[in-house]
Order: C-alpha cells, then structure tokens, then sequence
C-alpha cells in the first residue's frame, strides 16, 4: 500500500501564472477527487475524476480543470491564478463505494 | 447543501476527559464518514458508518448516526493531547463525491 502522493508541497506563483498541481493515487484506487482548503477552512469539493472521466463537480469556475490517466494518476491544472486561490490543495483518492478516501499531505499553493 | 455541519466550531477540554462533536446534513445518505486533520496536514479517515447502521465503534471513538434526525455524532473517550485536531464528518450521498463543513476545532490539554 503505498498512499497518496502529492507533488509538489509548496509553490509560489505569480498572479495570473498557471499552474499544475500531481496526485499519485493509492494502489488499486479508480476515483481521485481534489479540494481546496483556505486557512481555517473546511476544505472544498472541485471536482472528481472516475476512470478518466469528470464525475461531479463543485462550484469552481472552468479555469479549473483536471485530468486522471490510465494509472489512475491525476492532475490539478488551474488557469489565470488569483490571490484567492492561495490555499491547501488536496487529492484524494478512493474504490467507488469504497470505505474511506486516502487523503495525499497536500500542495501548500501561494499566489503573490 | 450537500456538507456536513460539525457542531461546536471548537471545543477545549482536558486530557482525560471525553470530547463529543456533532453533525447535521441535509439529505438522505449512503453512509458518512469522519475524519481527522492535523494543523495544515491531509486528512486523515477515522471511521465509516452506513446508512442502516446506528452506531460504531472503533478504539476510543464511538460515532452514532441517527437518519431520522439526520444528525452524527462522534465520540472520544479518554481524549489525549495527541487528540488535538479539526474534525470533520462528510455525508456520502448518491454521486459519491464527498463535501466536508467548516470542522469542529478540538484542543486537549494536557
């Protein structure tokens, strides 16, 4: 069992930069979904990926996007950065119908 | 809404004592579940209880799921400074995606 991995921990970018954020989810695990945690916060649902493909998503805007590969790896990519988009950025992953989600540590992202 | 709701927002006790969070949802579920983060870290999954279930028990934590109610709560017996946390529940609804609510703040002093 190898966890969730996040890469990378921290990231300082630039307003209006883009920026990919990898998730390697945990052995034998099909859905990954992303959040979003603001300082002291709950974290937030963007989005879940189920076999490649887009299976829910939260209230976040398009230039939020992401993408699951056949090894069930994803990415985070998010357009056009703000400074409300500084936050604790989480993958997680998970069996549809599953027991629980395997949370990775997170990507600490700091727009300036 | 499809988040849980943890009630209180934060709670400070004593180590040794009992800690009692609570959560309210909307909707009918498939099965919720807790969790627990330490400051600025992942989150970490405590305990699943089902639909059909009324309570659960696992170590020093104890969640019981009232659907009439739609109400949980989750109990930690003998709390330990280790315990110190924010804990979260997420209801599990139909599209399987997982929403979380602001956390109860939980401080155990030593």
């Amino acid at each position: 069992e190898t966890g969730v991995t996040q890469s990378p921990t921290h990231l300082i970018k630039t307003r209006g930069q883009q920026v990919t954020l990898r998730c390697s989810s945990q052995s034998g695990h099909n859905t990954v979904s992303w959040y979003q945690q603001a300082l002291g916060q709950g974290p937030q649902f963007i989005f879940q990926y189920y076999r490649e493909e887009e299976n829910g998503r939260g209230n976040f805007p398009p230039r939020f996007s992401g993408l699951q590969f056949p090894n069930y790896s994803s990415e985070l990519n998010v357009n056009a950065l703000e400074l409300d988009d500084s936050a604790l950025y989480l993958c997680a992953s998970s069996l549809v119908g599953g027991p629980g989600y395997t949370f990775g540590s997170g990507t600490r992202l700091t727009v300036v | 809404s499809q988040q849980g709701e943890e009630d209180p927002q934060a709670l400070s006790i004593q180590e040794g004592e009992n800690a009692t969070m609570n959560c309210s949802y909307k909707t009918s579920i498939n099965n919720l579940q807790w969790y627990r983060q330490n400051s600025g870290r992942g989150l970490v999954h405590l305990i699943l209880i089902r639909s059909n279930e009324r309570e659960k028990h696992s170590g020093r934590l104890r969640v019981t799921l009232d659907t009439s109610k739609k109400s949980s709560s989750l109990l930690i017996t003998a709390s330990r400074a280790a315990d110190t946390a924010s804990y979260f529940c997420a209801p599990l609804y139909n599209n399987n995606d997982m929403r979380f609510g602001a956390g109860t703040r939980l401080t155990v002093k030593p």
